[in-house]
């Protein structure tokens, strides 16, 4: 499967704890973007690459958040101390810079903080 | 700033029924318009797409149209099935932007 993918696809954790998420797009593509999506709505921007440089952030992105891509390849996103807001499903989008109007998705991260 | 308002749902047809689901636009400049689909179990999925004012674009028998002066962007399909059940999103890429702003989603449900 030469999609994008993401791991773990469910995430339990309790309040207080730190998490990370893993990203892998599709091959090539130099552009990746993560997105939150919680309960009855539509995916928010959190942040964007290209390649290694992260170049917009969401005002959505607390500084309990950091994310990372090294070698411009797979990216993490850390959250840190967890609350209860942070439960949502985690997506992942990557594109080609060419071709950037067409991102492919994801499975996500469904994050339940308890 | 940029925002997509879309019809709530959810929205229960049956089979071979015609399907509108509304969506309009707020942005500055000349953005593109997408609706993505979202199947049970599954990621969002790239439908269709418009980039500039009248394009239509299409897909396994959805259409819409970019129209500038209503600022909307409606998806259409003339006999949905079973198989289309899934939760529909307009979204938009503004102009210099980098990132789809998303309208909230709504659920069809085709019964036959």
């Amino acid at each position: 499967d030469t999609g994008v993918s993401q791991n773990p696809r469910h995430k339990i954790t309790k309040r207080g704890q730190n998490v990370t998420f893993r990203c892998d797009p599709i091959s090539e593509h130099n552009r990746l973007y993560w997105y939150r999506q919680t309960l009855g709505q539509g995916p928010e921007f959190l942040t964007y690459f290209q390649n290694e440089a992260q170049l917009e952030k969401s005002r959505l992105l607390s500084d309990r958040f950091s994310a990372e891509r090294p070698k411009g390849s797979f990216s993490t996103l850390e959250i840190q101390r967890t609350e209860q807001g942070d439960s949502a499903m985690y997506l992942c989008a990557s594109s080609l810079m060419d071709r950037g109007l067409e991102q492919f998705f994801g499975p996500g991260t469904r994050l339940t903080v308890l | 700033g940029d925002s997509v308002t879309q019809m709530e749902g959810p929205v229960t047809l049956s089979e071979e029924a015609f399907l509108t689901i509304n969506c309009t636009y707020t942005a500055t400049g000349y953005p593109s318009l997408f609706w993505y689909v979202q199947y049970p179990g599954e990621g969002l999925q790239l439908l269709l797409k418009a980039t500039k004012a009248d394009d239509k674009g299409s897909n396994k028998g959805f259409e819409a149209t970019y129209r500038k002066e209503t600022t909307s962007f409606h998806l259409e399909k003339g006999s949905v099935q079973v198989s289309d059940s899934a939760v529909y999103f307009c979204a938009l890429f503004g102009a210099g932007s980098y990132q789809l702003t998303f309208g909230k989603g709504t659920k069809l449900s085709v019964i036959p």
